[in-house]
């Protein structure tokens, strides 16, 4: 069964940091991109950050450039999203997303989300 | 990278159809035909219902459709049943390995 399960989310104050994990299983991990998308409670949904295969390119919404670093090993098939300097209007559930559709440019494979509160 | 304007909400009786438009520019929704289209239920994650513009992945029913004209596209859901009754989002690609969501719309069941 292809899946992908989402851990590390909790409450954080304002400044502080945080890691997210994702488990990826039952897919060829290594083989695919790999993106983060947030959801604010009660809002939409807006992307955050992806991943190439590989790991060598990363790229991130404007409003955490410079603060969350998306990182991935392969080895583990797992995906992580380092944040720092988090604000609170990075308060959000947070999915690790993927797209075995190759070349479709969509996000067909969810995890169940974890939630960052960030908050003193 | 803004957010594609979708309406806030939609609603429909059992039975009937229901549109939802997303309209963004000539660097997302305009640029390229990757438009998604994804259903939320409340406390879930959300599921993939449309991809690619108007391609169904398998085991999503043929009463939900999609379609794109200049930098708008749309999802139609015909026949609708008390279980479309969700939070709907579009999605594009938008260049250089980003993407953008639409504002998101309720669809109500009467």
């Amino acid at each position: 069964e292809v899946q992908l399960v989402d851990s590390g989310g909790g409450l954080v104050q304002p400044g502080g940091s945080l890691t997210l994990s994702c488990a990826a299983s039952g897919f060829s991990f290594s083989s695919h991109y790999m993106s983060w998308v947030r959801q604010a409670p009660g809002k939409g949904l807006e992307w955050v950050a992806n991943i190439n295969r590989d790991g060598s390119g990363k790229y991130y919404v404007d409003s955490v450039k410079g603060r969350f670093t998306i990182s991935r090993d392969n080895t583990k098939t797992s995906l992580y999203l380092q944040m720092n300097s988090l604000r609170a209007e990075d308060t959000a559930v947070y999915y690790c997303v993927t797209n075995l559709i190759l070349g479709s440019k969509t996000f067909d494979i969810w995890g169940q989300g974890t939630l960052v509160t960030v908050s003193s | 990278q803004s957010a594609l304007t979708q309406p806030p909400s939609a609603s429909g009786s059992p039975g009937q159809s229901v549109t939802i438009s997303c309209t963004g520019t000539s660097s997302d929704v305009g640029g390229y035909n990757y438009v998604s289209w994804y259903q939320q239920h409340p406390g879930k994650a959300p599921k993939l219902m449309i991809s690619e513009v108007s391609k169904r992945p398998s085991g999503v029913p043929d009463r939900f459709s999609g379609s794109k004209s200049g930098n708008t596209a749309s999802l139609t859901v015909s026949g609708l049943q008390a279980e479309d009754e969700a939070d709907y989002y579009c999605s594009s690609f938008a260049g250089s390995s980003s993407y953008v969501f639409g504002t998101g719309t309720k669809v109500t069941v009467l």
